[in-house]
């Protein structure tokens, strides 16, 4: 169980183009989803926390015009990244959380999307 | 500020035991992850401590000492499979995860 997916799982797009990343968990309703960036040889990035029926939070530093985030249903999250450019290449990953668990906090996450912008 | 440190990088045997340490401040604490993440794939969940103590599972064990702002991941039996980035996070009063940069384990034969 707790299998969350992500679709596409590499992108490559030119320069000045959107890319929809899409969030799903299979198993499980997830009313919080998270996203995070990943750089090569760094650490997780956490770039906004995702509600299902509410606006996203975003982290500071990340720009939430360009990275749209659409919590449209309970096992359904999706970031777009709107006029890409080749720094937002990146492995982009999404989590969720089981929100049928009371008390429950772990993070699943999905296999992530390389992204390269060229 | 909010802080979780552990070592960039550390190599062992095959058949070996290694201890993985990290440490944090953060504002509040609510449970602390490790997390392996092989290069290139997402992380996957090794184990959860709340309270301190050692919690064992197969070759892995994590233990917890929250007065001290301290926990290490112990692999023991390494295999070959085990190298892979050993992400430590703690959860913080906002139930956020806060990540460390990870440690690097590399394994010899």
């Amino acid at each position: 169980g707790a299998v969350v997916s992500q679709h596409p799982s590499w992108v490559i797009c030119k320069s000045g183009t959107s890319v929809k990343i899409e969030c799903r968990s299979l198993d499980f309703q997830a009313t919080t989803m998270f996203w995070y960036r990943q750089f090569p040889k760094q650490s997780l990035m956490l770039m906004a926390t995702s509600n299902e029926g509410s606006k996203a939070t975003y982290e500071q530093g990340v720009e939430k015009d360009k990275f749209l985030i659409n919590h449209a249903s309970l096992t359904l999250s999706t970031l777009t990244v709107t006029s890409a450019h080749p720094e937002d290449s990146s492995f982009y990953i999404c989590s969720a959380r089981d929100s049928g668990l009371a008390d429950s906090y772990e993070q699943y996450f999905g296999p992530g999307t390389r992204l390269t912008v060229t | 500020g909010q802080n979780i440190d552990q070592p960039t990088e550390m190599t062992a045997t095959e058949g070996a035991i290694v201890q993985i340490n990290c440490t944090y401040q953060t504002s509040g604490f609510n449970g602390l992850f490790w997390y392996q993440q092989h290069a290139g794939e997402a992380p996957t969940f090794l184990s959860y401590n709340v309270l301190d103590g050692l919690e064992e599972k197969g070759r892995f064990s994590s233990f917890l000492s929250r007065s001290k702002g301290y926990s290490y991941l112990l692999l023991k039996e390494l295999q070959m499979k085990d190298s892979a980035s050993y992400l430590c996070a703690v959860m913080d009063s906002n139930y956020q995860l806060i990540w460390g940069a990870g440690t690097k384990l590399i394994i010899k034969p």
